[in-house]
């Protein structure tokens, strides 16, 4: 069992359309961070929120982190095909320093 | 460039012969940590270290083994591969809790 889990497990959407992934746990997270993998490479940071209530954006993402700091989502507007890719939500617990936990990932198309 | 560097990038082997699969990073980091992906699981941590001869259990440690005998390195030691340890394999680093910094990956197969 995965302490964040994330949803969709797979999202294929037409470019141009808009797309949100979502993180949720039943812990509380110190900060919750999203990477994105593309294939045969490490995932790479997109964000880290820290704060509960926190939004961010970056170009045509948002992210925003729980009030109560247990769950995150993820709203791509516009999408591109650039945008393919798996997004993972990732974080440590308040009581396991040191201990990354990730979610099993959304695999994002984007077709043209 | 900063980075970190995993070797080999692919291994096929066989039931029992132990391997190592090395890390090494050049951003002066004190936190480094192992993680397995599998399809459907995401990565899953194995073992982290927060500094030298410091390192600890992750998620899914059994069947590996970890060292941190200076800051640069943390070799992923497998004494004894079995098949379900077939999968691939990330070394990250980072300042602490900070932005992690993954390796290109390590993809293995036990026959």
């Amino acid at each position: 069992t995965q302490l964040l889990e994330q949803s969709p497990q797979f999202l294929s959407i037409q470019e141009g359309e808009n797309l949100t992934v979502y993180c949720n746990s039943s812990s509380v997270f110190s900060s919750l961070q999203w990477y994105r993998q593309e294939p045969g490479e490490g995932p790479v940071l997109l964000v880290t929120v820290v704060t509960g209530g926190e939004v961010k954006k970056l170009k045509r993402l948002t992210f925003q982190f729980g009030d109560a700091r247990k769950d995150s989502s993820l709203h791509i507007t516009a999408a591109q095909p650039g945008d393919t890719g798996l997004y993972l939500c990732a974080g440590m617990t308040t009581d396991s320093w040191g201990k990354f936990q990730f979610g099993a990932g959304t695999q994002v198309v984007v077709t043209p | 460039e900063a980075q970190v560097t995993q070797n080999p990038r692919y291994l096929i082997t066989v039931t029992g012969k132990k391997l190592t699969v090395t890390c090494s990073q050049n951003m002066n980091h004190e936190y480094m940590s192992w993680y397995r992906q599998d399809p459907g699981l995401g990565l899953r941590q194995i073992y982290y270290s927060m500094n030298v001869e410091v390192t600890d259990k992750g998620d899914v440690p059994e069947g590996y083994k970890v060292s941190r005998k200076e800051k640069r390195n943390f070799p992923l030691i497998l004494e004894s591969p079995s098949p379900n340890q077939t999968s691939l394999y990330f070394c990250a680093s980072s300042l602490v809790f900070g932005e992690l910094f993954f390796g290109e990956g390590s993809r293995l197969t036990v026959l």
